[in-house]
């Protein structure tokens, strides 16, 4: 089952802060992120572990919350190039027969 | 390194007409896999590829086939194009899926219009 992300689309002002929920009916043990440029192919930012502590790229963290089955993505102190599309993907399957599901995404329009 | 590159970038097909798209990734490996994008939808995943040899069904197969005959190749075909195919096909490749470490590294993406 697909992850369900919100908010779907979020504005921002260059400085200000954001944060990005995904969400599982399953319980998760991993979250992938991945961030989407208009016209690009969406590039990795991050995998969150079960256990884990949380990962950093450059002001991007993220959090991985195991009871909740939920991911947050932090944008903080926002960019131009913060500006995209932002994924998470959960694990499917296991062992040889490894995918990721990816949520439909937030778009992130940062402006000056 | 070119790492994954598909072929085309753009075509248009008529209702009922074939074709083949192609990913090559030149990192060694092993896992293989095609998406399509459609707004609001994200990525689904359409086939995918274990090894050299194999191919398996994902999320939304249906009206597409696959081949993985050697490693570093991935084909999608579409044996009767259809209007619902329209979309923007990306092709993946990971190292070891499965690993904690996994990373997807994807292609610029194929856009197909389909009349």
């Amino acid at each position: 089952q697909q992850p369900v992300q919100s908010p779907q689309a979020v504005i921002l002002r260059e400085g200000e802060d954001a944060v990005i929920n995904c969400s599982s009916s399953k319980a998760l043990y991993s979250v992938h992120w991945y961030r989407q440029k208009h016209g690009e192919a969406p590039v990795f930012l991050m995998i969150l572990l079960k256990g884990g502590e949380q990962k950093g790229h450059d002001k991007i963290s993220a959090s991985f919350n195991e009871k909740k089955q939920q991911s947050s993505l932090y944008l903080t102190a926002s960019q131009l190039s913060y500006s995209g599309t932002y994924f998470c993907g959960t694990p499917r399957g296991g062992g040889n027969d490894y995918k990721l599901s990816f949520g439909a995404g937030t778009t992130v329009t940062v402006r000056a | 390194n070119a790492g994954v590159t598909q072929t085309p970038k753009f075509r248009v097909l008529k209702t009922g007409q074939s074709m083949t798209l192609l990913c090559a990734q030149d990192m060694n490996h092993e896992y293989m896999y095609w998406y399509r994008q459609d707004p609001g939808m994200g990525l689904r995943l359409i086939h995918y590829s274990v090894g050299e040899g194999t191919t398996a069904k994902g999320e939304v197969p249906d009206g597409y086939n696959v081949s993985r005959l050697k490693k570093q190749n991935f084909l999608l075909g579409l044996e009767s194009a259809a209007p619902s195919q329209t979309s923007v096909y990306f092709c993946a490749s990971s190292y070891l899926a499965g690993s904690s470490t996994d990373t997807q590294y994807f292609g610029p993406g194929t856009r197909l219009t389909v009349l």
